[in-house]
């Protein structure tokens, strides 16, 4: 029972590079999140998606982009990295009003 | 907006204590709250939920939490501390936006409870 696949799950990057992160969760689920974690901050929502075809700005949506390939997959795009988007990153998955369910996360540095 | 304050960063006990920490939130609609939780290099797992049926929600491994509507509270107790409860706690509220039936997610910064032998 995989839920919330998340790859990679260590990444360095220098600044001024890009790369995508994805997800994918098999739960059949229609709304999918992006979040960062960073200490003392709790998680912040970057972007998410009600439906595949849809995406939203969440709290912190700035040098981030997004992509809902299908249902399944949730990716998001660093165009041109920055020191301060050194981060771990959730995405997480629901239907309807049921629970946020997580993976476990990408933990990006950016040099 | 909402919002929610989670009070203590750090909340250290000794096994077999009280487990006790504190949510309150700001809603302008009844609010639906959760509680996660995250061990080291782990994601978020959920520990329970409020979604207006009873005030007393249970939850996995012992946790509790009572939703206060005058207090605008939900604070998260278990009665007996053990040691693999050492971890990190978030509580969030749901925000509803319109026309939807999805809900986005608030989170408080986390409180990071220790328990020691």
């Amino acid at each position: 029972n995989a839920g919330v696949t998340q790859t990679p799950k260590f990444q360095v990057l220098k600044t001024g590079q890009s790369m995508t992160l994805q997800c994918a969760q098999d739960m059949n689920h229609n709304s999918m999140y992006w979040y960062r974690q960073d200490p003392g901050m709790g998680l912040r929502l970057i972007y998410y998606s009600a439906s595949e075809g849809t995406t939203d700005k969440g709290e912190v949506p700035n040098g981030y982009n997004v992509s809902r390939l299908n249902k399944r997959e949730f990716s998001l795009r660093l165009e041109s990295a920055a020191p301060s988007q050194t981060s771990v990153y959730f995405c997480a998955s629901s239907a309807g009003n049921q629970p946020q369910h997580f993976g476990d996360g990408t933990r990006l540095s950016i040099l | 907006a909402q919002s929610v304050t989670q009070l203590g960063s750090h909340v250290s006990v000794s096994e077999g204590a009280l487990v006790l920490l504190r949510c309150n939130y700001s809603s302008s609609v009844p609010p639906y709250l959760f509680w996660y939780v995250q061990y080291p290099n782990q994601g978020l797992q959920l520990l329970l939920k409020y979604t207006s049926a009873a005030t007393l929600v249970k939850g996995i491994n012992g946790f509790e939490a009572e939703f206060k509507k005058s207090e605008t509270s939900f604070h998260l107790t278990k009665p007996s501390a053990h040691m693999s409860d050492a971890a990190e706690y978030f509580c969030a509220v749901s925000d509803q936006w319109s026309g939807g039936s999805n809900y986005k997610l608030t989170f408080g910064k986390g409180t990071l409870l220790t328990v020691n032998p």
